[in-house]
C-alpha cells in the first residue's frame, strides 16, 4: 500500500530557510503535491512535481527525485506568516489515481 | 470569482443521526473530491466525482453516500453518525479529475457528533 512520511513538527527562525522532507512509497507514481494549511483552515495549494527537479515560485521550491521516492519543499525569507502545516500529497497508480496525503508538518516559526 | 463553498460551516449532530453536507465548485470546475480531516492529521480521501459519475471511493463504510448534480454541486450524506465521524470534511473542485489539475479546497464542515 502507499505510505508517505513527513516530519512531525520543525521550528525555524524569521527571515531563515527551512526544508520539509516527504518521502514516499507508491507504485504508478503520477504527481506530488505540497499545499499550506493555517490552523482552522482549508488547505491552499503550493507546488505541484511530476518531474524530476526543483520547481521554483517565488520564495517556495519544490524538489522532486522520483527514484528515490523523496520530494522536499524549501521555504527561503520565513516570515511569520509561514508558520501551518505543510502537507505532501502523491497521486499514483495503486490509488487509483486519487491523491494520498501524509499528516503533515507543522511549521513554527520564531522571531 | 467564487472559490469552493461548503455548507454548514459548523453542525453538531447525536449519534444515529443522519447529516447532509453539500459543496458548490468554482465556476467551470466539473471534478468534486470529498475529504475527512480529523485533527493533526492530513485528509482521508472519502469519494470523487467527476461529470456527476463517481470516479474514486476511499475506504469508508456505506455509511458514507455522495452525488454530484447536474451545476456540479455535490453532496456527501452520512447514515448512523458515529462519535468518530467527527472531523473537518473538506470539498476540494478540480477542472478535471486527474492530471496536473491541483485541487481547490472550500473552508469545510466542522461536524461534531455527541
Amino acid at each position: 500500500g502507499q505510505n508517505i512520511d513527513q516530519p512531525t513538527e520543525m521550528t525555524a527562525t524569521e527571515g531563515a530557510i527551512v526544508q520539509i522532507n516527504c518521502t514516499y512509497q507508491t507504485s504508478g507514481f503520477n504527481g506530488l503535491f505540497w499545499y499550506q494549511q493555517h490552523a482552522g483552515e482549508a488547505p491552499t495549494f503550493l507546488s505541484y512535481n511530476v518531474l524530476d527537479g526543483l520547481e521554483e515560485k517565488g520564495r517556495f521550491s519544490s524538489f522532486l527525485s522520483r527514484s528515490k521516492g523523496y520530494s522536499y519543499l524549501l521555504l527561503k525569507e520565513l516570515q511569520m506568516k509561514d508558520s501551518a502545516s505543510y502537507l505532501c500529497a502523491v497521486r499514483a497508480m495503486d490509488s487509483n489515481y486519487q491523491l494520498i496525503w501524509g499528516a503533515g508538518t507543522k511549521l513554527i516559526i520564531k522571531p | 470569482d467564487a472559490g469552493v463553498t461548503q455548507s454548514p460551516t459548523h453542525l453538531i449532530k447525536t449519534r444515529g443521526q443522519h447529516v447532509t453536507l453539500r459543496c458548490s465548485p468554482i465556476s467551470g470546475h466539473k471534478s468534486v473530491s470529498w475529504y475527512q480531516q480529523v485533527l493533526g492529521q492530513g485528509p482521508q480521501f472519502i469519494f470523487q466525482y467527476y461529470e456527476k459519475e463517481e470516479r474514486g471511493r476511499g475506504n469508508f463504510p456505506d455509511r458514507f453516500s455522495a452525488r454530484q448534480f447536474p451545476n456540479y454541486s455535490s453532496e456527501l450524506n452520512v447514515n448512523a453518525l458515529l462519535l468518530g465521524d467527527s472531523a473537518l470534511y473538506l470539498c476540494a473542485s478540480s477542472l478535471a479529475g486527474q492530471g496536473p489539475y491541483e485541487q481547490y479546497f472550500g473552508p469545510g464542515t466542522r461536524l461534531t457528533v455527541t
